[in-house]
């Protein structure tokens, strides 16, 4: 899975609580990425990160937070967590948009299944 | 919504037939990505194609682009049972750089 680990692999928690997901890469790439992936939904972006402490919003970030101090670390945070969050959850990296032209090929992780009672 | 749309939902066929998918996007691209997803398991990528390239072949897979259509197709050739995942399409569009918009997938059900 191209040096890409997520953890925990599965979690179970309760409704407002907090947690934290992590996504680790020993491959050096820019960008990395946290989507959730439902039934009926595909695949949809929360947050991404271009590069150390630069992150932007996904389609679906309400609710969600996210860090990057290390370019092999991204943290997804859902700080008081809910029902509708119980999702698959799927770290990707990419090198990103390459100097000769775009190019945007995305390596994903094992995904973490988080059930929220 | 950005997202790309996979047509089929669903596809089932027996081993050694071909199968075709579809994905139909709306806006301008850089490239169109091809990704597998095994149940249980992280996306896969398994073939990009540029806006200015029409066809692109890699092993069993045949990828087609029509940006007048703002449509691709996937076609596996010869299918296996191991074939059996979903497909995603993903589109790299130029108003966004370094973010892929997925499809939700066909489900591809290959049988023996």
């Amino acid at each position: 899975d191209a040096g890409i680990t997520q953890s925990p692999r599965h979690k179970v928690t309760e409704t407002g609580t907090p947690v934290t997901l992590r996504c680790h890469q020993t491959e050096n790439h820019r960008y990395m990425y946290w989507y959730r992936q439902d039934p009926g939904h595909g695949l949809r972006l929360i947050h991404y990160s271009y590069g150390v402490k630069d992150t932007d919003k996904g389609e679906v970030s309400d609710g969600y937070s996210v860090s990057r101090s290390k370019t092999e670390d991204f943290l997804l945070t859902l700080e008081s967590a809910t029902s509708s969050q119980t999702s698959v959850y799927f770290c990707a990296i990419s090198e990103g948009p390459q100097a000769g032209g775009p190019y945007n090929e995305q390596f994903f992780g094992p995904g973490t299944r988080l059930t929220v009672l | 919504s950005q997202q790309g749309e996979e047509d089929p939902q669903a596809l089932s066929i027996q081993e050694g037939e071909n199968a075709t998918m579809n994905c139909s996007y709306k806006t301008s691209i850089n490239n169109l990505q091809w990704y597998r997803q095994n149940s249980g398991r992280g996306l896969v990528h398994l073939i990009l194609i540029r806006s200015n390239e029409r066809e692109k072949h890699s092993g069993r897979l045949r990828v087609t682009l029509d940006t007048s259509k703002k449509s691709s197709s996937l076609l596996i050739t010869a299918s296996r049972a191991a074939d059996t995942a979903s497909y995603f399409c993903a589109t790299d569009e130029r108003s966004t750089l370094g973010r892929l918009y997925f499809g939700r997938g066909t489900q591809l059900t290959v049988w023996p």
